[in-house]
């Protein structure tokens, strides 16, 4: 069972709609967690960190559930600029030092 | 200036050739890592090194070796190039404790 598993989709939502993915992980002593964004053929780059207690940035907001081991993201407003693909990401620590682990990523495509 | 360069960025080879790609960062980060991407299979770890001294297998490391010749540098070596090694490789970094990675821009490599 892969530890990291996310719905690649696609999404396909229009302009300024909500759109929210959500990651499971299988590793209950996990100890950190993070949104990545790629874009296509390009490298992932750190969207944002996910803390106990939710965060937000912007229309951007990530949720953990320790208790579920999911994690979720939730963009409101979407642009187009939104399009990519969105990595879940979590640090096993414990486990595997400081090697991450990747889901497979999940496909958004905001239309006009 | 990129913090974390890749070279080459495209690469195309033959089957049986021996293939260098490398990696600088100037982030002083002590930890670096390859990855390798493949179409519906994401990001997986190939080899890690937390220092100079200190290099780790990844999960797919057969067929591939490593060196670290100094901190900012972490070169990954195909011995001996075959076709499923195509695929789009990123390097990355990382500070102490349960940091967050950063990628360099990817090389992607075919072996026909």
């Amino acid at each position: 069972r892969k530890e990291v598993e996310q719905d690649p989709g696609p999404f396909n939502v229009p302009e300024g709609a909500t759109v929210a993915f959500n990651c499971t992980y299988s590793n209950s002593a996990s100890q950190s967690f993070f949104w990545y964004r790629q874009d296509c053929r390009k490298e992932p780059k750190l969207l944002m960190s996910v803390y106990s207690s939710g965060n937000e940035d912007g229309r951007f907001t990530a949720q953990l559930n320790r208790a579920s081991q999911y994690i979720s993201l939730l963009i409101r407003d979407s642009k187009l600029s939104d399009s990519a693909t969105y990595l879940c990401v979590v640090n096993p620590f414990l486990h595997s030092g400081y090697a991450l682990n990747f889901g497979k990523g999940t496909s958004l495509l905001v239309t006009p | 200036d990129a913090d974390v360069t890749q070279t080459p960025r495209n690469r195309i080879t033959k089957t049986g050739k021996r293939i260098m790609l490398e990696c600088s960062q100037t982030k002083g980060h002590d930890r670096m890592y390859w990855y390798r991407q493949d179409p519906g299979l994401g990001l997986r770890l190939i080899y890690y090194s937390f220092d100079v001294k200190d290099i780790n297998k990844g999960e797919i490391s057969d067929g591939y070796s490593v060196s670290r010749q100094a901190q900012a540098k972490f070169s990954l070596s195909l011995e001996s190039a075959i076709p499923n090694q195509t695929a789009l490789y990123f390097c990355a970094t990382s500070g102490m404790g349960p940091d967050t990675q950063y990628f360099g821009p990817g090389t992607r490599l075919t072996v026909l």
